[in-house]
């Protein structure tokens, strides 16, 4: 069965900064992973996908991730931090294609101006 | 914003009620997915519903029930409520086809609270 870990539940930055948010995976096949936000009162909001490839993909809003199979690991990044990316954020996989997700438990991020 | 809508937006009802949730898919897609998100929890899913059959289910008991219909809006029904159906109930929208993993588009959910 698949499964996400999301290792911190809350994570802090300053304005400007660099920003990265965790995530570790683990499938019995090949995975396809993905990063949703969300917005108080909202719902998710696709933000990147890896299916194969590259191992960094871009997304919406100047999101990044980076695929590392040998960590089982798909860390959301990016490069300078807005006080606007302050939402929560979820990693998500599944194992075959239209299969459901499987969602981790989220990171709050906060940035602070 | 997704053009996947769900309906009401928020919902007060009381144990052993039974309550429906409504959601539009996005055009063009033909495949529905139902999550329950509980406060400070990711999303779990419920089931899934493409052509109108249930394609999947997840660890939910037989109380909750779905139907999809041709147009490929969906309800999700709920018999007998328990105070821990208290959630966040959201559905997504994707196309499945024969090749490639879609994303699957949310709406803004339905906020219920049972009393």
């Amino acid at each position: 069965a698949q499964s996400v870990a999301q290792p911190e539940d809350q994570v802090n930055v300053a304005e400007g900064n660099p920003l990265t948010v965790k995530c570790t995976y683990s499938v019995s096949g090949n995975p396809y992973l993905f990063w949703y936000v969300q917005y108080p009162n909202r719902g998710l909001q696709f933000l990147l996908k890896y299916i194969t490839g590259d191992n960094l993909v871009k997304g919406s809003y100047g999101f990044e991730a980076e695929f590392n199979k040998s960590q089982t690991s798909f860390h959301l990044k990016k490069p300078s931090a807005l006080v606007s990316d302050s939402a929560l954020y979820f990693c998500a996989v599944r194992d075959l294609r239209n299969t459901p997700l499987v969602f981790g438990k989220g990171t709050r991020l906060s940035v602070i101006a | 914003e997704t053009g996947v809508t769900q309906s009401p937006t928020h919902l007060i009802k009381t144990r052993g009620q039974q309550v429906t949730l409504r959601c539009s898919s996005q055009s063009g897609h033909n495949t529905v997915s139902w999550y329950q998100q509980a406060l400070g929890q990711g999303p779990q899913f419920i089931f899934q519903y493409y052509r109108e059959e249930e394609n999947g289910r997840g660890n939910f008991p037989p109380r909750f029930s779905g139907l999809q219909f041709p147009n490929y809006s969906s309800e999700l029904n709920v018999n007998a409520l328990e105070l821990d159906d208290s959630a966040l109930y959201l559905c997504a929208s994707s196309y499945s086809g024969t090749s490639a993993h879609n994303e699957q588009f949310f709406g803004p959910g339905t906020r219920l609270t049972v009393l």
